[in-house]
């Protein structure tokens, strides 16, 4: 079965850090780019970052470059998100979703998702 | 950056059929993607490259795309449709994925 399963999330002060991670299954993770999807609270769906299979190009929404780090680890079949300088407006569940190709593609598979919640 | 617009709801009776709309300048020459979000669940693609459906994903959900608006068709809606719709594309300027703002289904 393919399967994404995030975690990671919690609850961190502002200014804080969380590193969020994603295994994967079911399917060949090595071949596909991968993303990172948000959803705050009561709110629509927000694209934050995407990694290519090689981990040789990243993409981010101008909201969070400079504080989120996406990564991968093809050996583990695993995908992160490393997040500093966390603000309020960060609060939202995460998901991990797999591109279908490029940056153009959709993205076919998703995981449940792990909630951040920024606060002191 | 690129700006996807979509109504924020639409209603429509059991049987009938639902259009939600995506609209975006030029959208027509970009590739168009929807996805489905039921209540407390994970999204959902149910139309890619403007009007493919993937696999499992019941042929009722169809898409179009021309000059500023994308068009997702839901045919003989059921109850079970019910949910929020997502538009997406890629915005090559900015380097980008953008989602539209919803909308929001309901079967009446």
């Amino acid at each position: 079965e393919v399967q994404l399963v995030e975690s990671g999330g919690g609850l961190v002060q502002p200014g804080g850090s969380l590193r969020l991670s994603c295994a994967a299954s079911g399917f060949t993770f090595t071949i596909y780019w991968m993303s990172w999807v948000r959803q705050a609270p009561g709110k629509g769906l927000e694209w934050v970052a995407n990694i290519k299979q090689d981990g040789g190009e990243k993409n981010y929404v101008d909201s969070v470059k400079g504080r989120f780090t996406i990564s991968r680890d093809n050996a583990k079949n695993s995908l992160y998100l490393q997040m500093n300088s966390l603000r309020a407006e960060d609060t939202a569940v995460y998901y991990c979703a797999r591109d279908m190709g490029g940056n153009y593609w959709g993205m076919d598979v998703w995981g449940q998702g792990t909630t951040v919640t920024v606060s002191s | 950056s690129y700006v996807l617009t979509q109504p924020p709801s639409v209603s429509v009776a059991p049987g009938k059929t639902a259009r939600i709309t995506c609209g975006g300048n030029n959208i027509g020459s970009k590739s168009v993607h929807w996805y489905q979000q039921k209540s407390g669940q994970a999204p959902v693609l149910v139309v890619y490259d403007d009007s493919d459906r993937p696999s499992g994903i019941p042929e009722r959900f169809s898409g179009s795309n021309s000059g500023n608006t994308a068009t997702l068709t839901i045919s003989r809606v059921e109850d079970g449709d019910e949910a929020d719709y997502y538009c997406q594309v890629w915005d090559s300027s900015g380097d980008h994925r953008v989602f539209g703002g919803g909308t929001k289904l309901t079967v009446l």
